[in-house]
């Protein structure tokens, strides 16, 4: 089975602010790499498919990028609402695995 | 609007059973292939298992291969997980979720989700 690794696991940040989150997967996995942000309390939402692909009503401020085993999610100016934990999701193959997750907090 | 709506949850006692429900609305159900995704208290995302539009296929996490069971009823738009023989570690907030449809650049990733259902193992 893929293994994913996300870094850092926590970030504190300050609002304006441009964060990027690593995923890392054990074998190339092409661009078939997903992003969801998850809030306390509430179910996952997905924010970036197939690598770069920005899901419908998701903010321009949310990028991601790389392909093969190293991929990136950015946010290029943080917002109050981004706080929360985001998660990388392979799903080149089944069992779709997910990373650890990436809790960003306001510093 | 795409809902769905999971249900069943609860306290059970270990070697126990539950059977949770998913209720869809807002798209054509068969058309979809769905999944359980779970999530331990204060930890991350743990895929259970994934049954396909007509439910010819099906899969499960090793964790759960054996005890659980997924199975769907495209009459009724409801897709159900049976779980026995339950252990303390498949405490969980278990998540109804949709691969989408058509798939054109990611057929695995989960476009919809429920707001999920607490299942506590526990004596």
């Amino acid at each position: 089975d893929i293994q994913m690794t996300q870094s850092p696991s926590s970030l504190s940040a300050s609002v304006g602010l441009r964060v990027t989150i690593t995923c890392r997967a054990s074998q190339s996995i092409s661009s078939y790499l997903n992003w969801y942000q998850q809030k306390p309390g509430k179910a996952p939402k997905l924010l970036i498919y197939a690598a770069s692909n920005l899901q419908s009503g998701v903010p321009s401020r949310f990028s991601g990028s790389g392909s093969g085993t190293d991929f990136t999610l950015t946010i290029s100016s943080l917002q109050p609402e981004d706080f929360a934990t985001y998660y990388c999701q392979q799903s080149y193959n089944i069992p779709p695995a997910f990373g650890g997750g990436t809790k960003v907090e306001l510093k | 609007e795409v809902q769905l709506v999971e249900s069943g949850g609860g306290l059970v006692k270990p070697g126990g059973s539950l059977r949770l429900s998913c209720a869809a609305s807002g798209f054509i159900f068969s058309d979809y292939n769905m999944n359980w995704v779970r999530q331990a208290p204060g930890k991350g995302l743990e895929w259970v298992s994934y049954i396909s539009g007509s439910s010819t296929y099906t899969h499960y996490a090793d964790s759960v291969k054996g005890r659980f069971t997924i199975s769907r009823d495209n009459a009724k738009n409801s897709v159900y997980l049976q779980m026995n023989s339950l252990r303390a570690e498949d405490t969980a907030v278990y998540y109804c979720a949709r691969f989408p449809f058509p798939c054109g650049a990611d057929c695995y990733n989960f476009d919809y989700w429920g707001q999920g259902t607490l299942v506590t193992v526990s004596s």
